[in-house]
């Protein structure tokens, strides 16, 4: 059972313009949702994150979105930077559970 | 860096085999989680341990185990190794018993043969 599910493997963007990445959720009971960057090799980076209290969250060139109601949140990159490219996941938590359920992942390139 | 930090980076073993897998928190951080990622999956949950203690277990095989030491550091022991355990091992900390933002470490590419 996916409960959250990043249905695009893979993104491929123009330098300077705008990326979205999308993420759906099943589960109501998740509050709190994250993004993040990892690079081949290495680890997961926290990227960002937002509460279910809000429906936007700014840091920078990063804005997350979420829409309850859909139960959908969106990741936008603006300006895309050759340096975005690696695979972004979207994580999910219930308020006292103690895990994240993660996404598969979008591979993000980003074109000169 | 996050902080936290994995050893060893790479492991190459045998089907049938026994492997430890070591992973130290971010300074201060009370909580340790296990997470595997095979080949083009996302992340796993496998278990968590706040100060000591077993607090939450996800999708980890009998075959698995962990522990957290009074330092903190945290161990995941693999047996009985099958194939189809090759994968990356990520270890994760927070400062408390929730999950709040958890920071990765590099991970460990477990490879059985």
């Amino acid at each position: 059972d996916q409960q959250v599910k990043q249905n695009s493997p893979s993104l491929s963007v123009q330098e300077g313009r705008i990326s979205i990445l999308n993420c759906d959720y099943t589960n109501s009971m998740f509050d709190y949702f994250l993004w993040y960057k990892k690079y081949p090799a290495e680890g997961p980076t926290f990227l960002i994150s937002i509460s279910s209290i809000k429906d936007k969250n700014e840091d920078g060139r990063f804005t997350v979105f979420l829409n309850k109601s859909a139960k959908h949140l969106s990741l936008h990159i603006v300006p895309s930077q050759p340096g975005d490219s690696a695979v972004y996941f979207c994580a999910a938590s219930a308020r006292g559970a103690q895990k994240l359920v993660f996404g598969q992942g979008t591979r993000l390139t980003i074109n000169p | 860096d996050s902080g936290v930090t994995q050893t060893p980076k790479h492991l190459i073993t045998a089907t049938g085999q026994r492997v430890t897998l070591r992973c130290s928190p971010r300074s201060g951080d009370l909580s340790v989680y296990w997470y595997q990622q095979s080949l083009d999956q996302g992340l796993q949950f496998l278990i968590q341990y706040y100060n000591g203690e077993e607090r939450a277990k996800g999708n980890i095989l009998e075959r698995f185990s962990a522990q957290q030491f009074p330092d903190l550091h945290s161990e995941l022991n693999l047996s009985s190794l099958e194939l189809g355990d090759s994968a990356l091992y990520f270890c994760a900390s927070t400062s408390s018993g929730n999950t709040d933002t958890q920071y990765f470490g590099p991970g460990t590419r477990l490879t059985v043969l």
